[in-house]
């Protein structure tokens, strides 16, 4: 049972334009979303998180938006840099207990 | 501050084989949690330990064991290997739980034939 889902598993933008990733979640007891980044041969890296209590919050290039009626959140990144070519993972909790994770979104950006 | 630092990188076994895994947290860190990675499966959570104790586990048979030590250094053990369970296994450290954030190692990638 895929609880927080990336329907997405790649994406290609061209740099400088506007990345969309997307990510849906089926459990109404989550309250806490957070987006990695990992790299080949590297750990997932924290990127930007959101509390159930907002619907956006944003961290330079990047917004996390949460519409909570639709279980949705996305994230944008805007402009889109060749450095953010990477595999990102959505993940959900309740009370920031134990994550949940999406299955990842790679984006390739396109020079 | 150095990072979360698991070892071995790479490992290879055979079927039937256990394996231990360990894990050292960033420096003051005592929360430390352990997550499967396997391509369409996303990351999956096996457990996390808190001051030695474990707080949470995961959907994971019985073969599947940790431990956190005073240090807040972890182990996770995988016994009678079968081939599912070939996958990139991934340490995470916070300082103490209900953070939401953790720091990542670079995971321990196990093969088995």
């Amino acid at each position: 049972d895929q609880q927080v889902k990336q329907n997405s598993p790649s994406l290609s933008v061209q740099e400088g334009r506007i990345s969309i990733l997307n990510c849906d979640y089926t459990n109404s007891m989550f309250d806490y979303f957070l987006w990695y980044k990992k790299y080949p041969a590297e750990g997932p890296t924290f990127l930007i998180s959101i509390s159930s209590i907002k619907d956006k919050n944003e961290d330079g290039r990047f917004t996390v938006f949460l519409n909570k009626s639709a279980k949705h959140l996305s994230l944008h990144i805007v402009p889109s840099q060749p450095g953010d070519s990477a595999v990102y993972f959505c993940a959900a909790s309740e009370k920031r207990e134990k994550l949940t994770f999406g299955t990842g979104t790679r984006l390739t950006i396109i020079p | 501050k150095a990072g979360v630092t698991q070892t071995p990188r790479y490992l290879i076994k055979t079927r039937g084989q256990q394996v231990t895994l360990s894990c050292s947290p960033i420096s003051g860190h005592r929360s430390v949690s352990w997550y499967q990675q396997t391509p369409g499966q996303g990351l999956q959570f096996l457990f996390e330990y808190f001051s030695e104790t474990q707080r949470n586990k995961g959907n994971f048979p019985g073969r599947f064991s940790g431990r956190q030590f005073s240090n807040s250094r972890s182990e996770m053990n995988v016994s009678t290997l079968e081939l599912g369970d070939s996958a990139l296994y991934l340490c995470a450290s916070s300082y103490i739980p209900h953070t939401g954030e953790l720091f990542f190692g670079e995971g321990s990638r196990l093969t088995v034939l």
